[in-house]
């Protein structure tokens, strides 16, 4: 089945240390993104990439990083910059070929700072 | 530029009562229009979406929504809610005929009362 998949569902990290969020597409879209969610602030754009080893930044980018070494993956990197990063993080994929129809959405990783 | 409001951040209603929860946009070319449902700690799922032709689209499990536009205006309404409808709801748009990445309203969340 076709899907987009993020892993680990839920993540621990000690203050201080960095953490890789992964997330996999088997769609063949060439556009992914990464949004956060906090409570009562719908989705927030982080990066997103429209083709491989391009990316750009999104609203609240600083403090994260994102790589696009291939199409099937869009790994989301918070590194210890980012000062209040307990978050529900969302990855997404579309085909923005003449207008995207449709985004496709992971399960999301809930990452809780201890 | 493209953007979307939702108006209403929190929507309670009364079971078997109907609902509209409401979207507005804002876009200098023309655009497509979705809607999407959360479930609690899940991704987003798409509930439907406007492409062309009618304007009113409907969803299996009972939500439609009309595309209105002169209003501007992308409205979703259920005639008879259920608790299991209870979840957030999102509104978005993605312009037509582009390589351009989706625009998320803040989203609203249906409280289903008893």
């Amino acid at each position: 089945d076709g899907g987009i998949t993020q892993s680990p569902k839920y993540l621990f990290r000690k203050e201080g240390q960095n953490v890789t969020l992964s997330c996999e597409q088997n769609l063949n879209h060439d556009a992914m993104y990464w949004y956060r969610q906090d409570p009562g602030q719908g989705l927030r754009l982080i990066y997103y990439s429209q083709i491989v080893n391009d990316f750009q930044k999104g609203d609240i980018a600083e403090g994260y990083s994102v790589s696009r070494e291939k199409k099937e993956s869009f790994p989301l990197t918070v590194t210890s910059a980012q000062k209040n990063p307990t978050a529900f993080y969302l990855c997404a994929s579309s085909m923005p070929d003449r207008g995207n129809t449709e985004a496709f959405f992971g399960q999301g990783t809930r990452l809780t700072v201890v | 530029a493209q953007s979307v409001t939702q108006l209403d951040s929190q929507v309670p209603v009364f079971e078997e009562a109907p609902v509209e929860l409401r979207c507005n946009y804002s876009s200098s070319v023309s655009v497509y229009l979705f809607w999407y449902v959360q479930y609690p700690n899940q991704g987003l799922q798409l509930l439907l979406k406007y492409l062309s032709g009618s304007t009113l689209v409907e969803s299996i499990n009972g939500f439609e929504a009309e595309f209105n536009k002169s209003q501007t205006s992308f409205h979703l309404r259920k005639p008879s809610v259920h608790i299991s409808d209870t979840a957030e709801y999102f509104c978005a748009v993605s312009p037509m005929n582009r390589d351009d990445k989706i625009i998320f309203g803040k989203g609203t969340r249906l409280h289903i009362l008893p």
